[in-house]
């Protein structure tokens, strides 16, 4: 079993442009959760995906979208790139939406805005 | 809001002395509480977690027990090893995870 992957691991991007990051999910899980981790800090939510749909979003403005795909990968796309996007984006994945649940965790990406 | 508050690090102990890492929470309905752990070069993964008032969480030595008077949902181990140098996160779950900032535990031989 090859756990939650995520691609690229690094990434240099500049001012305005634009980012997509992927995840493929643990086998099995189906709910994929999006967090943006800043140096020194606690990840923060940004969305979650269940059925192809986002279920629930954190405070994040509307250049992070996502989209999740019928073999629950997904992907986190970022519009506009500021500076303060630089961190690392990691991908969560569940067995539905519970709360229970455990979340396993992909390595992440770390995203440089220059 | 679901908020998570989580003592500052870092901390630094000596092998075999006890480790303590206090963790609080603010939350408008009845989450699960975990701490993840982030040990250096690797992803987060699930150290413990309790999904009810006064349940107890162990693995690895580590324990937390869940207090709904408190608000809290505090770490410890007994007796802790080098490899136990990580960066330690409490988390809520009230379907999504929301993370204290994290303490930097580190053990010296």
């Amino acid at each position: 079993d090859a756990g939650v992957t995520q691609s690229p691991t690094h990434l240099i991007k500049t001012r305005g442009q634009q980012v997509t990051l992927r995840c493929s999910p643990k086998s099995g899980h189906d709910t994929v959760s999006w967090y943006q981790q800043a140096l020194g800090q606690g990840p923060q939510f940004i969305f979650q995906y269940y059925e192809e749909e986002e279920r629930q979003r954190g405070n994040f403005p509307d250049r992070f979208s996502g989209h999740q795909f019928p073999n629950y990968s997904s992907e986190l796309n970022v519009n506009a790139l500021l500076l303060g996007d630089s961190a690392l984006y990691l991908c969560a994945s569940t067995i539905n939406r519970g709360k229970n649940t455990e979340a396993f965790f992909g390595q992440g990406t770390r995203l440089t805005v220059v | 809001g679901n908020s998570v508050t989580q003592m500052e690090g870092p901390v630094t102990l000596s092998e075999e002395a006890f480790l303590t890492i206090n963790c609080t929470y603010t939350a408008t309905g009845y989450p699960s509480l975990f701490w993840y752990v982030q040990y250096p070069g690797e992803g987060l993964q699930l150290l413990l977690k309790a999904t009810k008032a006064d349940d107890k969480g162990s693995n690895k030595g580590f324990e937390a027990t869940y207090r709904k008077e408190t608000t809290s949902f505090h770490l410890e181990k007994g007796s802790v090893q080098v490899s136990d140098s990580a960066v330690y996160f409490c988390a809520l779950n009230d379907y999504k995870l929301s993370f204290g900032a994290g303490t930097t535990v580190t053990v010296r031989a």
